[in-house]
């Protein structure tokens, strides 16, 4: 099993620029979670999804979308990128939301010009 | 999810025994304590969760006090590969309400010292 895998590991952007961030995991997981983390700061939710067919806001949504492909993929798409979304996204997976155990996968490292 | 509070940092020796302490006064009658370790460049990793007195693996044991508006994580006699940040979450398990975000907050730097 991999777990969570991430793509790409690493990705300059110039502002106005757009990309997805990919995210798969193939432990049957229903739940799925995009993060992101700051130099020195915990992880805030960007979006989840609690199960197939359904995504919701977390705590700092502006900026960016999400899709969930299918029970094991989870995108995150920034539309136009700004310098203060430079930061690590962390993908995460877990059999239910709330206070299931989540599993990361090993993040993507995302610099804004 | 119940607002918690760690200490910023904490340093110790290899060797000892380390106990992390998470203030959650909201908790509420549904919800779990969960705690977390994050290694520099890897994303968080689960240790223990636990719902009241004592829980216990071959990582860590977990310390619920009867009111549970607060949890001790314990790492017994510590090694220098336990330096890391540890975040204490409190939630309710599968229930996500709309108001709800997971939150990790800062966690507690752990450094230990040779």
């Amino acid at each position: 099993n991999a777990g969570v895998t991430q793509t790409p590991k690493f990705q300059v952007l110039k502002t106005g620029q757009s990309m997805t961030l990919q995210c798969a995991q193939d432990m049957n997981h229903n739940s799925m979670y995009w993060y992101r983390q700051d130099p020195g700061m915990g992880l805030r939710l960007i979006y989840y999804s609690a199960s197939e067919g359904t995504t919701d806001k977390g705590e700092v949504p502006n900026g960016y979308n999400v899709s969930r492909l299918n029970k094991r993929e989870f995108s995150l798409r920034l539309e136009s990128a700004a310098p203060s979304q430079t930061s690590v996204y962390f993908c995460a997976s877990s059999a239910r939301t709330g206070g299931y155990e989540q599993y990361f996968g090993p993040g993507t490292r995302l610099t804004v010009t | 999810l119940a607002k918690t509070t760690q200490p910023i940092s904490m340093d110790s020796y290899e060797g000892q025994e380390v106990n992390i302490t998470c203030s959650h006064n909201n908790i509420a009658t549904n919800d779990y304590i969960t705690w977390y370790q994050q290694f520099p460049s890897q994303g968080p990793r689960f240790i223990i969760q636990g719902y009241k007195t004592k829980v216990t693996n071959e990582v860590a044991s977990l310390f619920i006090p009867a009111d549970r508006k607060s949890s001790t994580l314990s790492l017994p006699r510590v090694s220098l590969s336990d330096t890391a940040v540890y975040y204490c979450l409190v939630g309710d398990w599968g229930i996500m309400n709309r108001d709800d975000k997971i939150i990790f907050g800062k966690g507690t730097r752990l450094h230990i010292l040779p």
